[in-house]
């Protein structure tokens, strides 16, 4: 069965820091890997997406991810964080065709004090 | 153009009762999906339907139903409601049923059960 697992429940950061959270994931065959972003009272939000091609992926605010296939891992990142970026990540996987269906990680609450 | 809404945003039931949750898909999304987030837990799929009909379903009892309407909006009904059941229950819509159309999610609504 797919299952996704991330790192990091809780990560606390000062602005300007460097921020990388942890996804691996479980599935035998191909994948889409997707990162969603859940501000404070805001629903889920859709940071970036990988489906095909290049494996460093771009996605709003400055995020970025990288897709590894050989290690099942689609790593969040970001070079210099800002106290927006308080909010909880998860990081999610489904199989393409199919139904959509996507399998989540337990998500990383991200801190980030000014 | 608005985003997936759901109603009501909060809901106070007690066991044993049932409830009913809507959701309205993004203007010419065709597919809706419901999730049941536990508080510190990542979403969990529940169902997904596509022109109508149910495309996927996860691994919840037969209390829990669905279905979607020709307008494509869905309605998500717990019967027998158990303690456990208190959760956000979120719904994405999409443009098609397979698995690389990108999810957009609504706020949710929060169940409690007393």
């Amino acid at each position: 069965a797919q299952s996704v697992s991330q790192h990091n429940h809780h990560v606390i950061l000062s602005e300007a820091a460097s921020l990388e959270l942890g996804c691996n994931y479980s599935y035998g065959g191909t994948v889409n890997l997707f990162w969603y972003v859940q501000y404070p009272g805001q629903h889920l939000q859709l940071l970036l997406k990988y489906f095909s091609g290049d494996p460093l992926v771009k996605g709003i605010k400055g995020f970025e991810a990288e897709f590894i296939k050989s290690k099942f891992s689609f790593n969040l990142r970001k070079p210099s964080v800002q106290w927006s970026d308080t909010a909880e990540y998860f990081c999610a996987v489904n199989a393409p065709g199919g139904y959509n269906k996507l399998i989540f990680g337990a998500g990383t609450r991200l801190a980030v004090h000014p | 153009d608005a985003g997936v809404t759901q109603s009501p945003t909060h809901l106070i039931k007690t066991r044993g009762q049932h409830v009913t949750l809507r959701c309205s898909p993004i203007s010419g999304h065709k597919s809706v999906s419901w999730y049941q987030q536990v508080l510190g837990q990542g979403p969990q799929f529940i169902f997904q339907y596509y022109e109508k009909e149910e495309r996927g379903r996860g691994n919840f009892p037969d209390r829990f139903s669905a279905r979607q309407f020709p307008n494509y909006s869905s309605e998500l009904n717990v019967n027998a409601l158990l303690l456990g059941d208190s959760a956000l229950y979120l719904c994405a819509s999409s443009r098609g049923g397979a698995g690389d159309n990108e999810q957009f999610f609504g706020p949710g609504t929060r169940l409690t059960v007393l």
